[in-house]
């Protein structure tokens, strides 16, 4: 059992260069988020999904896509990267809410990208 | 919209010490759930303590446990016989309990925890 899985766990990118952090997760749970994590920001919502081809937005999503084609995968793309996107990046999924469930989420690793 | 706030960006304990992480939150939800998040230099976010807005007793997980005051909106995180091995950030957050948003975890900004030996 993975967990959740996140690839690259670093990355250096040029100003204006695309690139794809890729997040998979074996446990089938419905839902799947990314966040960044600023020093003194604490962790901020990028995008978020509540199941397959089902995504929308989170606190800070300009300069990010995001598709949900799977249950397992949600991939998050940088169009066109800037320096403001330094940042750690996690992945994050839940199962559904629900008395008795388990109601936190489990991380990825982390990416650590670089916009140079 | 919640907001989670972390007013001690930084604490220090002398190991085998006890120590008290603060957290306040605001909503107008009656239903929620709260965690404290633990991410060692390693940047692993580890799930600490969780707590149901709907119990009233307050959650213990071995040496770690909560003080949560719902009227005060009040979360704090209580880390006894402190070891070295707790030095890390601690994030504290929330996630209500109804509606399509139910998923989302909203983040303070932290607290830098050091133990001294």
């Amino acid at each position: 059992n993975a967990g959740v899985t996140q690839t690259p766990k670093f990355q250096v990118l040029k100003t204006g260069q695309s690139m794809t952090l890729q997040c998979a997760q074996d446990m089938n749970h419905e839902y799947m988020s990314w966040y960044r994590q600023d020093p003194g920001m604490g962790l901020r919502l990028i995008h978020y999904s509540v199941g397959a081809g089902i995504t929308d937005q989170g606190e800070v999503p300009n300069g990010y896509n995001v598709s949900r084609s799977t249950t397992e995968d949600f991939p998050l793309r940088l169009l066109s990267a800037a320096p403001s996107q330094t940042s750690v990046y996690f992945c994050a999924s839940s199962i559904s809410t629900g008395r008795g469930s388990n109601y936190g989420y489990t991380f990825g690793s982390g990416t650590r990208l670089t916009v140079v | 919209a919640q907001t989670v706030t972390q007013s001690q960006p930084e604490m220090s304990v002398q190991e085998a010490e006890t120590v008290t992480l603060s957290c306040t939150y605001d909503t107008s939800e009656s239903d929620y759930y709260l965690f404290w998040y633990k991410q060692p230099p390693s940047r692993q976010m580890i799930l600490v303590i969780r707590q149901e807005a709907y119990k009233q007793q307050n959650a213990t997980e071995n040496r770690f446990s909560v003080n949560f005051q719902k009227a005060a909106k009040s979360f704090s995180l209580k880390i006894s016989d402190s070891q070295l091995g707790d030095a890390a950030m601690y994030f504290c957050a929330y996630r209500r309990d109804s509606g399509g948003s139910n998923y989302k975890l909203t983040f303070g900004k932290g607290t830098l925890l050091t133990v001294n030996p």
